[in-house]
């Protein structure tokens, strides 16, 4: 079946400018999740959506970025007015009850 | 505060040789525990899963792992490693299904 789709897998911009990174996650599960993995780094855990509960924002590192997830399905990160810090590769997964997750295989920013 | 330790950050391993990957916890009840592995590009693949019961755990890419709570500990086995396992491994876990805390990850290097 298909897994959780990223897009786009590698996303050049420019400091300033705002990106939307785009995640399709497998079809029925209730949790998604977004983390953040730079260069040689672990993953930082960004934002937690579970079904229909408010989301949990707690790792979002400042209010230029925000996620909406619509209808319970598709998912969109936002990162405004970029900065170079932000370089990394975005990372989504989702999972059926909130435990077992899913990866996709990231997008890639590169901020000039 | 509740967290995941990975002591290592890079491993060298001969192929064919034993390999293991550490991994320490802390939280107060039983806790969710999982090895994750990720190949370069790639999004992370779930290697196994501990909830509850027998504390020794088979996973995918004969895989293996020993939940020890007198030692706070969850670390990976293989016995024999070969050159595809070279990857970075991450260990996650979390106290309640939801939000899972991931350790920083090991590299792990295999050499002819």
């Amino acid at each position: 079946g298909a897994g959780v789709s990223q897009s786009p897998s590698n996303k050049v911009t420019e400091k300033g400018k705002d990106v939307e990174l785009r995640c399709d996650p497998i079809s029925g599960h209730t949790a998604l999740y977004w983390y953040r993995q730079s260069l040689g780094q672990g993953l930082e855990f960004l934002i937690y959506f579970q079904g229909n509960s408010a989301p949990d924002k707690s790792g979002l590192p400042s209010d230029r970025f925000s996620a909406e997830r619509t209808g319970g399905s598709v998912s969109t990160l936002t990162i405004q007015r970029t900065q170079q810090e932000d370089s990394a590769v975005y990372l989504c997964a989702s999972s059926p009850e909130g435990n077992i997750q899913y990866f996709g295989a990231g997008t890639r920013l590169s901020v000039l | 505060a509740q967290s995941v330790t990975q002591p290592d950050i890079h491993i060298t391993v001969s192929e064919g040789a034993s390999l293991e990957l550490r991994c320490n916890y802390s939280y107060g009840a039983t806790p969710y525990l999982f090895w994750y592995v990720q190949s370069p590009g790639q999004g992370l693949q779930l290697l196994l899963k501990y909830f509850s019961g027998d504390t020794l755990v088979q996973g995918i890419k004969g895989f293996e792992a020993e939940f020890k709570r007198s030692q706070s500990s969850f670390n990976l086995r293989k016995p024999s490693v070969h050159w595809s396992d070279a990857a970075e491994y991450f260990c996650a876990g979390g106290g309640s299904w939801g939000k899972f805390q991931f350790g920083a990850g090991t590299q792990v290097v295999v050499t002819p």
